[in-house]
């Protein structure tokens, strides 16, 4: 039983271009949820998703950033004209119930650089 | 603020000490978790306690919850090298999302 995949594990990307970051959730999870994480720092909330519905997006930057979950195929974040304090490491987790009455799976994040 | 705050920033131990880490937070919660994160990994989730619950134990793991001082604890006892991670609180209160704290740096030398 595969955890959660994110895809791919590094990305460089030079100002101004597009990041798209993939994750597909456990088997079974229908809850996904996108954090970023600085260096040394704990995790931020971004958004969270259910299959075709953005739930919160409380976390989101207003600008450049957006979130899909599709009915098929992955969860995707992106960011679009990419800075250089968008470079992060971006985890993301599911659950099979609504979060906080059940743990979070977490994938082992795209680390994003921004050169 | 909604997070937890992680006391010790770092630790630093002898392999077969025990590790105890808090957890202080001002808002009130429907439950604490905690995790733990591996250099260059995901989180992994450890325990959930509920505002109800005092106490839990996982093998090594065992925490506490005192909701009247709002503050967790996570004790490791006989760590081992293995046991070398970050370690997080998350609070989980309804309508709202988790939120993680800073961490706990702990480095457990063999």
């Amino acid at each position: 039983n595969a955890g959660v995949m994110q895809n791919p594990r590094h990305l460089v990307r030079r100002r101004g271009q597009e990041a798209r970051l993939r994750c597909s959730p456990m088997k079974g999870h229908s809850h996904v949820y996108w954090y970023r994480q600085l260096p040394e720092e704990g995790l931020k909330f971004m958004v969270y998703l259910q299959k075709e519905n953005i739930i919160d997006e409380s976390g989101m930057p207003k600008e450049r950033f957006s979130a899909e979950f599709p009915k098929e195929g992955p969860s995707i974040l992106r960011i679009q004209q990419v800075v250089r304090g968008d470079s992060a490491a971006y985890f993301c987790a599911s659950s099979p119930r609504v979060w906080g009455d059940s743990p979070l799976h977490f994938g082992n994040g795209t680390r994003l650089t921004v050169t | 603020s909604q997070q937890g705050e992680e006391d010790p920033q770092a630790l630093s131990i002898q392999e077969g000490e025990n590790a105890t880490m808090n957890c202080s937070y001002k808002t009130s919660i429907n439950n604490l978790q905690w995790y733990r994160q591996n250099s260059g990994r995901g989180l992994v989730h450890l325990i959930l306690i509920r505002s109800n619950e005092r106490e839990k134990h996982s093998g090594r793991l065992r925490v506490t919850l005192d909701t009247s001082k709002k503050s967790s604890s996570l004790l490791i006892t006989a760590s081992r090298a293995a046991d070398t991670a970050s370690y997080f609180c998350a609070l989980f209160n309804a309508g709202n999302m988790l939120t993680f704290g800073g961490g706990t740096r702990l480095m457990v030398k063999p």
